[in-house]
């Protein structure tokens, strides 16, 4: 089945400093990758919507100049927090579908990462 | 999109079907009906999808009634690995950039 992988699965940074987070399909193309993020015992909250070559979609209420998003490749998008602050300590999750599978194939999750910043 | 309506939480015991329904009164003509299970510290994982009627797979049934405004998942003889929780969305997964909403979710737990 399709495959979404994450990289990397925790990562621990200062507060001020950036960090990136790898999101890949492993066996399929993904034009669009979607981006969560999901604080303890709580759901996922979309942040945004992450498009193939072009400018990736925010959702209401999320900064687009601190979550950097890139998909410069088919396979691969990848999130950067910037200037990263405690507050933005959470587990960042993404998804793709594999549209192979059919028009109407399921979104796959990756397994996230656990971002800490102290 | 279409908001969901789950139970918060539910409890079973081993070796018991558990269902869990959903409430989505506003789901559209072109929205499909996906359930995924996630454990503590992963991604969500994929269970079920469906349209109408039923739809069942190795691991799980799924039922959507004519007026399609709800949902059950039907979770046949539960061990202690499916506690976990469990959430329902709805969609429109026949386009790629169909993003999706979660909603609360239900927190299941098997008890042995």
């Amino acid at each position: 089945g399709a495959v979404v992988s994450q990289h990397p699965s925790w990562v621990i940074c200062k507060s001020g400093t950036s960090v990136k987070i790898e999101c890949r399909s492993l066996d399929f193309q993904a034009t669009t990758m979607f981006w969560y993020r999901q604080f303890p015992k709580q759901s996922l909250m979309l942040m945004a919507t992450s498009n193939e070559g072009s400018k990736a979609t925010y959702e209401q209420g999320v900064e687009k100049d601190k979550f950097l998003i890139n998909h410069a490749s088919l396979t691969l998008s990848t999130l950067t927090v910037t200037s990263a602050h405690p507050e933005d300590s959470s587990f960042y999750i993404c998804s793709a579908r594999d549209l192979t599978g059919g028009p109407n194939s399921p979104l796959h999750f990756g397994n996230g990462t656990r971002l800490t910043v102290t | 999109l279409a908001k969901t309506t789950q139970p918060i939480s539910m409890d079973s015991y081993e070796g018991q079907e558990v269902n869990i329904t959903c409430s989505h009164n506003n789901i559209a003509t072109n929205d499909y009906i996906t359930w995924y299970q996630q454990f503590p510290s992963q991604g969500p994982r994929f269970i079920i999808q469906g349209y109408k009627t039923k739809v069942t797979n190795e691991v799980a049934s799924l039922f959507i009634p004519a007026d399609r405004k709800s949902s059950t998942l039907s979770l046949p003889r539960v061990s202690l690995s499916d506690t976990a929780v469990y959430y329902c969305l709805v969609g429109e997964g026949s386009s790629n950039t169909g993003k999706l909403i979660f909603g609360q979710g239900t927190t299941l737990q098997v008890k042995p």
